[in-house]
């Protein structure tokens, strides 16, 4: 089965602080894709990054950077001088194996962050 | 390049009443989709339409649940006799089918959501 586990429900810190949100994942796949997603309380999910099971390079991307895992399945999510706009839901996605019928996205259950100034 | 729009944005209904929502996705995305989203939770996936075509169905999506995308372009999700457990955020997202300005294929854009309160 596939699931995606976001054990961080609530995370809040002072601006400015860096903070990582947790993201790990279960497939049986070896071909897979994983998402970043930002709620903002506008209820609109944006997109931030997707990343195939075949790259596991980190990536970054101004402030923000995430770090793949295969051998402990995570794909953790790093704002590095967090700011009070970073405030969200942020949900981790999982989608598997590109055949046709599988193309749902998976979600955790999200991290509220709260970046307080 | 506008992004996914949904119609309308907040839907309160009594229940037992029909619903109906309109997806309207961004325009050369092909593969258009359904989710739905209970407060504190994720999105969970309905359905999903390439083109016309209605490929995948969860088991979310009970027989009083119907999702149409006649001509390949906007979809519409109707909801029958609706229940107080309908309550939800309604979200729709569009993927292309191959890559577009860089964007992978695969990567699916989400509109802004269609809240339903059902009294």
């Amino acid at each position: 089965a596939q699931k995606v586990t976001q054990a961080q429900t609530e995370i809040s810190v002072v601006e400015k602080e860096d903070v990582t949100l947790d993201c790990v994942y279960e497939t049986r796949d070896t071909t897979y894709y994983l998402f970043w997603y930002k709620q903002p309380p506008s209820g609109e999910l944006v997109f931030l990054i997707r990343r195939n099971s075949f790259d596991e390079q980190n990536e970054i991307s101004g402030r923000y950077s995430w770090n793949f895992q295969k051998s402990t399945s995570s794909f953790n999510f790093t704002i590095t001088a967090s700011q009070v706009v970073d405030s969200a839901v942020y949900f981790c996605a999982l989608r598997w194996a590109p055949i046709q019928g599988a193309q749902k996205l998976v979600f955790g259950q999200g991290t509220r962050l709260t970046i307080n100034p | 390049d506008t992004g996914v729009s949904q119609d309308p944005r907040h839907k309160i209904t009594k229940r037992g009443q029909n619903v109906t929502f309109r997806c309207d996705p961004i325009s050369e995305h092909n593969r258009l989709y359904w989710y739905r989203q209970t407060l504190g939770q994720g999105p969970e996936f309905l359905t999903y339409f390439q083109n016309e075509a209605q490929l995948e169905k969860s088991r979310l999506l009970s027989d009083r649940f119907s999702a149409e995308r006649p001509k390949g372009s906007f979809s519409t999700l109707e909801i029958q006799r609706t229940e107080q457990g309908d309550s939800a955020m309604y979200l729709c997202a569009s993927s292309p089918t191959k890559v577009l300005a860089g964007a992978p294929t695969d990567t699916q854009y989400f509109g802004p959501g269609t809240r339903l309160t059902v009294l």
